[in-house]
């Protein structure tokens, strides 16, 4: 069935360095991979998403990276802040409001 | 804008109960999702209703179902409910033409005792 694996399960930096977390997806159809953030207490919230037209999306400390044909996707971010602290979910979906399938999180701690 | 409201935002419920979960989608948007999301795991999708219509469903039970009135509005109704059951459950909305992103609630936590 369809899969999203997620490395790592938790990741820990010093404030200022980057941090990648990594994804694989297993259905060949998925075209749409967005990222979410999810603070204690709160639902997750879209911090950039990436289509399979796209290799790679930048929005200020965040980037992503799409190999469709490997199935992977990343997310790195630059210049860590102690806010950012928080456990990040990758998904997969068809789009066109398709079911989407998220990993299993990472929870990344940054120390100031 | 409100953004996803879900109600109530916590729930305590004794096995074998049913209980009634209710979500108002964000401005503008048709479509309602809902998720389950247990404790260190990423949401699971529970199904997804469009045009007051069940449209996709995850791998969950028959006590697990839905509605969605005319104004977008939807309800996650769980029967006989288990201790498993216990989770955050995530209604999370989009429009459905733009294949925008879903935008989430902060959720319901259900806890099953």
């Amino acid at each position: 069935g369809e899969n999203v694996e997620q490395h790592p399960s938790t990741l820990s930096v010093q404030e200022g360095d980057s941090a990648v977390i990594k994804c694989t997806y297993s259905d060949s159809a998925s075209n749409y991979f967005p990222w979410y953030k999810q603070e204690l207490g709160k639902g997750p919230q879209l911090i950039i998403d990436i289509r399979s037209n796209v290799g790679e999306k930048k929005d200020q400390r965040i980037a992503v990276t799409l190999n469709k044909t490997a199935k992977h996707f990343s997310l790195h971010i630059t210049e860590t802040q102690p806010e950012d602290s928080a456990v990040y979910f990758c998904a997969a979906s068809r789009g066109g409001g398709f079911k989407t399938i998220f990993g299993a999180g990472t929870r990344l701690f940054v120390k100031a | 804008d409100a953004g996803v409201t879900q109600s109530p935002t916590h729930l305590i419920k004794t096995r074998g109960q049913q209980v009634t979960l209710r979500c108002s989608p964000k401005s503008g948007h048709d479509t309602v999702s809902w998720y389950q999301q247990a404790l260190g795991q990423g949401p699971q999708f529970i199904f997804q209703y469009y045009e007051e219509e069940e449209r996709q469903r995850g791998n969950f039970p028959d006590r697990f179902s839905g509605h969605q009135f005319p104004n977008y509005s939807s309800e996650l109704n769980v029967n006989a409910l288990l201790l498993g059951d216990s989770a955050l459950y995530l209604c999370a909305s989009s429009l459905l033409q733009d294949r925008t992103e879903a935008f989430f609630g902060q959720g319901t936590r259900l806890t099953v005792v």
